[in-house]
C-alpha cells in the first residue's frame, strides 16, 4: 500500500471550512484513498473514500487531484466537536487499512 | 444497530494473569478486526477474522490468542503479558474484508495496564 504525507497538525476557525491535505505520491491504479478521524479516547471513525472522482457525503468532502497525487479532506463548517486527528490511508481494493500518523485538527471557537 | 462495543472498558492485569478482551457487532458484518494503539501512535492492525476463520495475522505475539465463537463476537485472549503491551485495544468490524466499500467501524476500545 502507497505511502501518504500529512501535516502533523492545523488549526481552523469554528464555522470556517476545515481544508486538510494528504500526499500519496506513489498510489497505484487500484488503490483508494480512505479518511478516517480519531476524536479523543474514541475508536476511529469512518468519513469519505474515493477512487478518483470527488466524492461528497453529510460528513465532508473528498477532492483528488488529476494525477491522484494528493488529495483534500473539506468539512465545510467546522464545528468544536470536529477537533480530532484526520488519519488520511491508501488501499488497494481488499487490501489492509493502514493508518500513518495523521494530521491532528484543533477547530477553535 | 451500527455499533461495536467492548468490554471491558478499562482492564489492569499482573504478568502472571490471564484475561479476555470481548467485542461484539450487531450489523451481521462477517469480518473482524483486532488493532493495538499506543499512546499518540496511530492504529496497527493485529489480527483479521473473514467468516469466522483468521485470515491475517500480523506477527503478533502468542501471548495474544484471538478466538471468533461466531460471526457476531471476537475476544481476544491475554495471557504473560509484559509492561509494553499496555495499549488501548481497538476492535473493528465490516461487511467483508474484501470489498472496496470495507468501511470498518470501530468500537470505543479497552484500555490495558501491564503492571
Amino acid at each position: 500500500d502507497a505511502k501518504t504525507t500529512q501535516p502533523t497538525s492545523m488549526d481552523c476557525a469554528e464555522g470556517r471550512a476545515a481544508n486538510l491535505p494528504c500526499n500519496h505520491s506513489t498510489i497505484s491504479g487500484n488503490e483508494y484513498v480512505y479518511w478516517y478521524r480519531q476524536i479523543h479516547s474514541q475508536g476511529p471513525q469512518y468519513i469519505i473514500h474515493g477512487l478518483k472522482n470527488n466524492e461528497t457525503n453529510e460528513m465532508a468532502s473528498l477532492i483528488i487531484t488529476e494525477d491522484r497525487k494528493s488529495s483534500t479532506l473539506i468539512l465545510p463548517h467546522a464545528t468544536l466537536r470536529d477537533t480530532a486527528v484526520y488519519y488520511c490511508i491508501v488501499r488497494a481494493f481488499g487490501g489492509k487499512l493502514i493508518f500513518g500518523q495523521g494530521t491532528e485538527l484543533s477547530v477553535k471557537p | 444497530d451500527t455499533e461495536v462495543t467492548q468490554t471491558p472498558k478499562h482492564l489492569v492485569m499482573g504478568m502472571t494473569n490471564k484475561k479476555s478482551l470481548k467485542c461484539e457487532q450487531h450489523m451481521g458484518h462477517r469480518a473482524m478486526y483486532w488493532y493495538k494503539q499506543k499512546a499518540k501512535k496511530p492504529p496497527e492492525l493485529m489480527f483479521v477474522y473473514s467468516y469466522e476463520k483468521l485470515s491475517i495475522n500480523e506477527s503478533v505475539p502468542s501471548r495474544f490468542s484471538p478466538e471468533c465463537p461466531n460471526s457476531s463476537l471476537l475476544n481476544l485472549h491475554l495471557h504473560a503479558l509484559q509492561p509494553e503491551d499496555s495499549a488501548l485495544y481497538l476492535c473493528a468490524s465490516s461487511q467483508e474484508s474484501g470489498r472496496e466499500t470495507n468501511e470498518q467501524f470501530f468500537g470505543p476500545g479497552t484500555r490495558l495496564t501491564v503492571l
